[in-house]
């Protein structure tokens, strides 16, 4: 079965600086999604971004893009110029390539950002 | 687009009641829908993948007969806590997919408390 690691249960970053949060994940398939959502304190879950497995570049999406390293099985987000909005928690998630099928999701960070 | 609703946001029911929680997909047709359920701080927990017009498939451990989950159109499903008890009060999440992609689009939640 599919898994995914969030080994940082909370971050803090201060006001536009930047930061990285990790995500590994355990799969024997070739072809799958990887995703980050946020979900700020109204709990409303917001892709942030995502990664198809067989594509080579990082995403990136304005201030957010990660760093992709499949055969090391990583899935790391950065985001650049925080900002006191992007205090959510941020979930890593993981889907096989067939059209609906499920989400697995990490445990989530918790960012915090200091003014 | 790409937007989900939930109704209600929140309830509170008294113990041994039943309750119901609508999930819509506003501007798209949603061929699979998910349930999931939070409790705070943590991840989702996946329940139940629900197709239209098809028996739910709910994961290992969740009561099929307890959370009755049906996706009469391609807009819309339903999930019914039967015989609430305190202990199932959480926050409880829908997901829809379109057809054909694989991001997952959320509700905003609904909260339910059991008295």
């Amino acid at each position: 079965a599919q898994t995914v690691t969030q080994s940082q249960p909370e971050m803090s970053v201060q006001e536009a600086e930047t930061v990285t949060l990790s995500c590994t994940y355990d799969t024997s398939e070739s072809d799958y999604y990887l995703f980050w959502y946020k979900q700020p304190p109204s709990r409303q879950m917001i892709l942030v971004i995502r990664q198809e497995a067989y594509k080579q570049q990082n995403a990136t999406e304005n201030r957010f893009s990660v760093n992709f390293q499949k055969a090391a099985k990583s899935f790391s987000l950065k985001i650049s110029d925080s900002q006191l909005g992007d205090a959510a928690m941020y979930f890593c998630a993981y889907s096989r390539s067939e059209y609906g099928n499920k989400l697995v999701f990490g445990a989530g960070t918790i960012l915090r950002v200091k003014s | 687009g790409a937007v989900v609703s939930q109704h209600p946001s929140r309830v509170i029911c008294k113990s041994g009641t039943s309750v119901k929680i609508e999930c819509r997909s506003l501007d798209f047709q949603a061929t699979t829908m998910f349930w999931y359920r939070q409790f705070p701080k943590q991840s989702l927990m996946l329940m139940a993948t629900s197709n239209e017009g098809s028996k739910a498939t709910y994961e290992q451990g969740v009561e099929k007969d307890k959370f009755l989950i049906n996706h009469a159109s391609l807009t819309l499903s339903t999930l019914t806590v039967t015989s609430a008890h305190p202990e199932d009060s959480s926050f409880y999440i829908c997901s829809a997919r379109r057809p054909y992609h694989y991001e997952q689009y959320f509700g905003p939640g609904t909260r339910l408390t059991v008295t």
